[in-house]
């Protein structure tokens, strides 16, 4: 069965610093993962995907992401966090058992961006 | 272009009662998937309905129910409520069909549900 693991509850990082939320992932064939955003009382919006091609995928908002497959990790990054990145970050892998795609999300991580 | 919108935001419900919640999809988008959203248990996968049809169910007691229609728009029921029912119900629209989209979901902004 697929599973998302995001090991953190939250991260906590100063304005202007680099910011890593992590996430790892395990599922039979080929991953389909993808990262969204929520913020207070908001559903959740979808910020990058990787299907296929470059490991290094950029997003929305100045967000990307690194797929490594040997590590089977799908760690969400940007380079200079702003205090407008705090919320809840969550990844999501999709896969087609039976024909028909299912997603499992993570649990989610509260980023904390610190002015 | 209209995004994915959940009637109603707010609810307050009583024990025992049922309750049912409306979501209609992007124009276009064929499969709407249910979530339930917790503090303690995060996002829960309900259901997912593609053409009228439920292609996958997660794992939640029989007083959670769902159905789409024709037109793509989805309602979730629950009956006899419970206060551990108390959560934000998000539904997700999407283009995929039987998987061929690289789309991801879009989410609606939720339900709040609150059993008293």
């Amino acid at each position: 069965a697929q599973s998302v693991a995001q090991p953190e509850d939250q991260v906590n990082v100063a304005e202007g610093n680099p910011l890593t939320v992590k996430c790892t992932y395990s599922v039979s064939g080929n991953p389909y993962l993808f990262w969204y955003v929520q913020y207070p009382n908001r559903g959740l919006q979808f910020l990058l995907k990787y299907i296929t091609g470059d490991n290094l995928v950029k997003g929305s908002y100045g967000f990307e992401a690194e797929f490594n497959k040997s590590q089977t990790s799908f760690h969400l990054k940007k380079p200079s966090a702003l205090v407008s990145d705090s919320a809840l970050y969550f990844c999501a892998v999709r896969d087609f058992s039976g024909g028909y795609q299912k997603v499992t999300f993570g649990t989610g991580t509260k980023l904390q961006v610190i002015p | 272009k209209a995004g994915v919108t959940q009637t109603p935001r707010y609810l307050i419900k009583t024990r025992g009662q049922q309750v049912t919640l409306s979501c209609s999809p992007i124009s276009g988008h064929r499969s709407v998937s249910w979530y339930q959203q917790t503090p303690g248990q995060g996002l829960q996968f309900l259901f997912e309905y593609f053409s009228e049809t439920q292609r996958n169910k997660g794992n939640f007691p029989g007083r959670f129910s769902g159905r789409q229609f024709s037109n793509s728009r989805s309602e979730m029921n629950v009956s006899t409520l419970e206060l551990g029912d108390s959560a934000l119900y998000l539904c997700a629209s999407s283009l995929a069909g039987t998987g061929t989209s690289n789309y991801g979901y879009t989410f609606g902004s939720g339900t709040r549900l609150t059993v008293v």
